[in-house]
């Protein structure tokens, strides 16, 4: 059983650089969610959606972009890479809402800008 | 906004020794979740608790809830180098997604 499977694992862009980090997963999980994880922090929700079709905003969405299009796919875009946005990005999932739901998390990439 | 706080940001012990994380929450909490991060690696959940004043145990590891859902600890009673990593705990925000503390990290010297 994969989980949940991010890519790439590790990528270095240049600033103003587009890119797309992929996230899926095998569980037929109706959550979805993108977490960055900057050193020494928390992680931060930048987008989440509760099924196919629909998604919303996180706290840090900004210079994101998400969509989707199936229940198994959670793409994250970035369309002008920033150094800012050097992180670890973690894509998770979770059956249901919070309680009673863990997130289940992939193993991350780390992207440098720049 | 809504906060979730931790203390302390570092820990390092010797083995054998006990060691404790501490949640607040600005608002109450209608759960809260622990995970851990080995380094290098993805958060892995630990336990959800739910009820005000709840006390789970997982083998070394005591989880409390407190009596006013405003707070959380984490003990682990007698550490082992298996117990490195960093512990955050997660409370369920007004958008019903989890707002995670900033973790405490925690290194064993054996």
């Amino acid at each position: 059983n994969a989980g949940v499977t991010q890519t790439p694992k590790f990528r270095i862009l240049k600033i103003g650089q587009s890119m797309t980090l992929q996230c899926t997963q095998d569980m037929n999980h109706n959550y979805m969610y993108w977490y960055r994880q900057d050193p020494g922090m928390g992680l931060k929700l930048i987008y989440y959606s509760v099924g196919a079709g629909i998604t919303d905003k996180g706290e840090v969405p900004n210079g994101y972009n998400v969509s989707r299009s199936t229940t198994e796919d959670f793409p994250l875009r970035l369309e002008l890479a920033a150094p800012s946005q050097t992180s670890v990005y973690f894509c998770a999932s979770s059956p249901s809402r919070i309680l009673n739901s863990p997130l289940h998390f992939g193993n991350g990439t780390r992207l440098t800008v720049t | 906004g809504q906060q979730v706080m931790q203390i302390p940001q570092y820990q390092h012990v010797q083995e054998g020794e006990d060691f404790t994380t501490y949640c607040n929450s600005s608002t109450t909490l209608s759960n809260i979740q622990w995970y851990k991060q080995r380094p290098g690696g993805h958060p892995v959940f630990l336990i959800q608790l739910v009820k005000s004043g709840e006390v789970k145990k997982q083998k070394r590891l005591t989880f409390q809830f407190g009596e006013a859902k405003k707070n959380s600890s984490l003990h682990i009673t007698a550490t082992q180098t298996t117990d490195v990593g960093t512990y955050f705990c997660a409370g369920e925000g007004s958008q019903g997604n989890l707002i995670f503390g900033k973790g405490t990290k925690l290194s064993v010297k054996p």
